[in-house]
């Protein structure tokens, strides 16, 4: 079966702090994701990783960055954490890039800000 | 542009009650692939089926069953006896198309809160 991990499951941070949430997947998967997910508005993409050291702006890439330096590894990277972010991250990893494949989701990070 | 709409945000039903969920989507690809996940409780999303365009043989898989209907841009998602268990929002999602192919990013639609009472 497929694993992803996700390193929080409950993240309590300040205004202005810099956080990183990680994310490992253990089946060598190409494609890696973030998302967010707000309540009555689904998920949405902020960063996906398609190989290690590339990646592509999501939806809503604004306040974040990533960081994929090995293939298993996706970290997300808020610069300086408001309370706008407060949210539930999402990780996920699909086998490749193309459409037929579905990806496989971690538990999540529900991070709070201050 | 490409888009999912799941109009019914919430749906309460009795156990061993019919459910069916519904799924509208917008492209104007041809190829394209439609998923349905649930979402516990525990937060985790779980994939239940994948569907690609050219495909619109209806599926069924123990109490679950799949309608995919091009005519009418809808993969509705109706669980049969449903029980407790399947308490959880499900989502419907579409792969994005670029450049003449299905990419592996998915356009989510807001999902379906479903709670099923004992």
């Amino acid at each position: 079966d497929v694993k992803v991990t996700q390193s929080s499951r409950y993240l309590v941070k300040r205004t202005g702090e810099k956080v990183f949430l990680e994310c490992v997947q253990d089946m060598d998967h190409e494609n890696m994701f973030w998302y967010r997910q707000d309540p009555g508005l689904g998920l949405r993409l902020i960063y996906f990783s398609y190989d290690v050291k590339m990646k592509e702006k999501g939806d809503i890439p604004e306040g974040y960055s990533v960081s994929r330096e090995k293939k298993e590894r996706f970290s997300l990277i808020l610069e300086s954490a408001s309370t706008n972010q407060t949210s539930m991250y999402l990780c996920a990893s699909s086998l490749s890039a193309s459409g037929s494949y579905e990806q496989y989701f971690g538990p999540g990070t529900r991070l709070t800000v201050t | 542009a490409q888009k999912v709409t799941q109009a019914q945000t919430e749906i309460s039903v009795v156990e061993k009650e019919d459910v069916t969920l519904d799924c509208v989507y917008e492209t104007r690809d041809t190829t394209y692939y439609l998923f349905w996940y649930k979402q516990p409780p525990s937060g985790e999303l779980v994939f239940l089926i994948r569907r690609n365009s050219f495909d619109e043989q209806n599926e069924i898989s123990g109490r679950y069953s799949w309608n995919f209907q091009k005519s009418t841009s809808s993969f509705n998602f109706t669980i049969t006896a449903s029980q407790v268990v399947d308490s959880a929002v499900y989502f419907c999602a579409l792969s994005e198309a670029r450049y003449g192919g299905a990419t592996n990013k998915l356009i989510f639609g807001t999902g379906t809160l479903l709670a099923v009472q004992p």
